[in-house]
């Protein structure tokens, strides 16, 4: 069926640190991907998105490329910020539905 | 702030009580949507509704009771709850109901059952 696996946490960085946190899928056909984050206190945000192979989501410095023959999304950043402290959320369609990962918690340390 | 309001925010409750948790969206959406968020478990969808239709229901016990007056809200009625039902339990909404509408999520109520 269809499955989405992501690094478990909690990943702890210092600021200006460079992240990945990878996600790898399951799927038949062609799912879209997204990452969701979750500020403390708060619902899931979408954070970006692809739609085919090779598309790459970005928003607010972060980035993740569909790759097909890996079936992975991993999202990097190049530079974090204690902002940045959140449980990211790697997610893809399955017909109407999104079927969610566990969720990866990231601590940045000023 | 999304435009999806929830509350309460947090509620105790213990197995024979009866309580709902209410949800608002203030952004003309037609689908609304209920998830459970567990401690290192994926999200779980439990109910969708569309055009206030319910057109999910992912096996849910029937201790868990959706109701969708109109669009705009949506309400979860809760009776003889068990202590493994306590987690955070998240409201969404979108434009229409499919993966390709983007959800957004109110914050949350945080249900404890003693």
């Amino acid at each position: 069926g269809n499955s989405v696996t992501q690094m478990e946490g909690p990943v702890t960085l210092s600021e200006e640190a460079f992240l990945t946190i990878n996600c790898t899928y399951t799927a038949t056909g062609y799912p879209s991907l997204f990452w969701y984050v979750q500020y403390p206190g708060e619902g899931l945000q979408l954070l970006l998105k692809a739609t085919k192979a090779d598309d790459k989501g970005s928003n607010k410095g972060f980035e993740a490329t569909y790759r097909k023959e890996t079936t992975s999304f991993h999202l990097e950043k190049g530079s974090v910020q204690v902002s940045d402290s959140a449980v990211y959320f790697c997610a893809l369609s399955r017909g109407d539905k999104i079927i969610f990962g566990k969720g990866t918690r990231l601590h940045i340390l000023p | 702030e999304t435009g999806v309001t929830q509350t309460p925010r947090h509620l105790v409750m213990g197995m024979t009580n009866k309580k709902s948790l209410k949800c608002e969206q203030h952004l003309g959406h037609n689908a609304m949507y209920w998830y459970k968020q567990s401690a290192k478990k994926p999200l779980e969808l439990m109910f969708v509704y569309s055009l206030e239709e319910r057109v999910e229901n992912n096996s849910v016990p029937s201790r868990f009771s959706p109701e969708c007056p109109n669009s705009s809200h949506l309400f979860l009625h809760l009776h003889t709850l068990q202590p493994e039902d306590s987690a955070l339990y998240l409201c969404a909404s979108s434009q229409g109901q499919g993966a390709s509408y983007e959800q957004y999520f109110g914050p949350g109520t945080r249900l404890t059952v003693t």
